[in-house]
Order: structure tokens, then sequence, then C-alpha cells
């Protein structure tokens, strides 16, 4: 079946404007997971949805960052007023599953 | 201290060897283990799980957890080119603690 996809794949933006990165799971996971992972780093936990429950947002850097999930499925990570520190690649990841994580293509950032 | 510890590398060793990946970890509430291997300019892809203590044989793929220890192993053997890649431990807590804690990742190189 269709895996978790990403949209766009690749974003370049000028310092201080705002992105969206949009992430689409697999059907019937009602987990989806946002990490980044910048060059010789690990991946970084952004934030969890599970079902309707609130969000685990402690992975969050800055209040910059926000995420929401609508209807159980599409999940868009935003990003305000971006920095260049803020480059890297932006991993979706979905589950039934704690140990099931299926993770998307990813979106490379780049903040010029 | 990151709470999950794993080489960099890179590791490079010639077709058919048998590899073995470790990561060490810091948290004793970390219950399930997973190794994740992640292609260049790709998402990571799970390879293998494991629940608490033990082995788990997948193939050509082995993992092994010693809880007390505080150490994880991933053996690859009969190594082939297409296993080169970047490998990744991850784990987590069991019950609501869902996200996963990565490791940097180790670059493995299978040389023909």
């Amino acid at each position: 079946g269709a895996g978790v996809s990403q949209s766009p794949s690749n974003k370049v933006t000028e310092k201080g404007k705002d992105v969206e990165l949009r992430c689409d799971p697999i059907s019937g996971h009602t987990a989806l997971y946002w990490y980044r992972q910048s060059l010789g780093q690990g991946l970084e936990f952004l934030i969890y949805f599970q079902g309707n429950s609130a969000p685990d947002k402690s992975g969050l850097p800055s209040d910059r960052f926000s995420a929401e999930r609508t209807g159980g499925s599409v999940s868009t990570l935003t990003i305000q007023r971006t920095q260049q520190e803020d480059s890297a690649v932006y991993l979706c990841a979905s589950s039934r599953q704690i140990y099931e994580q299926y993770f998307g293509p990813g979106t490379r950032l780049t903040v010029t | 201290q990151k709470e999950v510890e794993q080489d960099p590398g890179p590791l490079s060793v010639p077709e058919g060897a048998i590899v073995s990946l470790n990561c060490t970890y810091s948290n004793s509430a970390f219950q399930y283990f997973m190794w994740y291997r992640q292609y260049s300019r790709k998402g990571p892809e799970l390879l293998m799980y494991t629940y608490s203590s033990g082995n788990k044989e997948d193939g050509r793929f082995t993992a092994q957890v010693d809880k007390s220890s505080k150490y994880i192993s991933l053996f690859i053997r009969d190594s082939q080119p297409s296993d080169s890649a970047t490998y990744l431990c991850a784990m987590s807590g069991a019950g609501t603690a869902s996200k996963l804690t990565f490791g940097t990742g180790t670059r493995l190189q299978v040389t023909l």
C-alpha cells in the first residue's frame, strides 16, 4: 500500500518567511510524528499526535514552530519567521504501534 | 551526555563480512529498541524492533539487546554493497512515551 508522503520534497526560502510542510500518513495509522534531521545530528523529535488526544509538543524548539493534524489524517508543520538554523530535513512518520514508525521521504528545507 | 550514543563511523567492510553496529543508552525506562536503515536523501526504513532484552533474527540481520549493560547491537551477516547506508538505532519507553530517541547513526560502506 501507499507509504507516508511529504510535500514539498525540497523548499528554499528566505530568512524571515513562513513555510508550511505537509505530511500524509499511512491510512489507518492513528499516530503521527514530526522529526528534524540536521547534518551530523540524529533525528530530533518535534511533535506527536495520537488520535484525538492533545499533541505532545515537548520537542518543538521555539514558538515559531507549530503543527496541526486535521481530521486525524493529514498534518501540517508551520515554521514562522524562518531562521538559517531551521535548515534541515523534516521527517514525518506514522504508526499503529510505538515500535513500528514508518517514515516519509522528508522535506529538505534550506533557509537562505 | 546524550541519552543514546552511537559511533558515527564511517565503517568500511569488504563484501561478505559480518558487520557489528552498536548503541549504548542511559535511560533505563527504554523498553522498545529499533534499528532503522537510511539511504542517502531518503527517509529511515524500519529494519527490526525488539522488546526488552534478548535476540531477534530476520534473514541476514540479528538484533541483540542487553538491558543490564544498556547496550544494543545489530549484526549483518554476508554483507552486500546494497547494505551501504546509515544505520540508526532508536528507543522508546512503553505506554504513552511514544516518541523515539535516536542515535546519530553509523555510516556503513560495504566494498566489492
